[in-house]
């Protein structure tokens, strides 16, 4: 059964840092790409970065491009992204989602989230 | 970018009524789109990748078509279970942007 399990999330000043995990199981991790989607309360999906297996392919919304890194640790079954100079519109659930044996494949299971708060 | 819209916002059909949500790109993704539900509270589930392809274990009643710019979810029998948020997805490129979403409720 494929699980996964973030976790990192909670209350940050503006302009901190914060680190997300992901952590997968259920399937062969390092054959897949992995994503993080999120949602801020009460509006839709917004895609926040995608990584390809092998590290070689990576994107970023424009929305946190400068900001956040993903990257993966293939030997831990370990996805992550790191979350610098936070604002209030970074407030959101952040889903872990993984993708498929490309880049560009669309994302069958989703992990339950962890909310990320910004404020002072 | 590419960006991707959604019609209508919001409807409210009754119980065996055949409902059709569309979705349209800024620009021609081939079929390289996906739609997902998101029931209250819970997480998003991958209903159709490659526009018209129904993931395993999705009821029969859900079914989508198009290419290029325009596409369509269509759940032919709306059921009580369906009520949720739809949401489409292009996924040939990044950035992997999705629509703004379509909430179904039951009239």
């Amino acid at each position: 059964e494929v699980q996964l399990v973030e976790s990192g999330g909670g209350l940050v000043q503006p302009g901190r840092s914060l680190r997300l995990s992901c952590a997968a199981s259920g399937f062969t991790f390092d054959d897949y790409a992995m994503h993080w989607v999120r949602q801020a309360p009460g509006k839709g999906l917004e895609w926040v970065s995608g990584i390809s297996w092998n590290s070689g392919s990576i994107g970023y919304a424009d929305s946190v491009k400068g900001r956040f890194t993903i990257s993966r640790d293939n030997a831990k079954n370990s996805l992550y992204l790191q979350m610098n100079s936070l604002r209030a519109e970074d407030t959101a659930l952040y889903y872990c989602a993984k993708g498929g044996l490309g880049f560009g494949d669309p994302f069958d299971y989703w992990g339950q989230g962890t909310l990320v708060t910004v404020s002072s | 970018d590419i960006q991707m819209t959604q019609s209508p916002s919001s409807l409210s059909a009754s119980v065996g009524d055949r409902v059709t949500i569309t979705c349209r790109a800024s620009q021609g993704i081939s079929n390289y789109l996906a739609w997902y539900q998101q029931k209250p509270g819970k997480v998003p589930k991958l209903l159709i990748y490659a526009a018209s392809t129904l993931q395993s274990g999705v009821p029969s009643r859900f079914s989508g078509s198009g290419s290029g710019t325009d596409f369509t979810l269509t759940i032919s029998s709306l059921q009580p279970e369906d009520v949720a948020t739809y949401y489409c997805q292009k996924y040939n490129s990044a950035p992997f942007t999705f629509g703004p979403g379509t909430k179904v409720d039951i009239k």
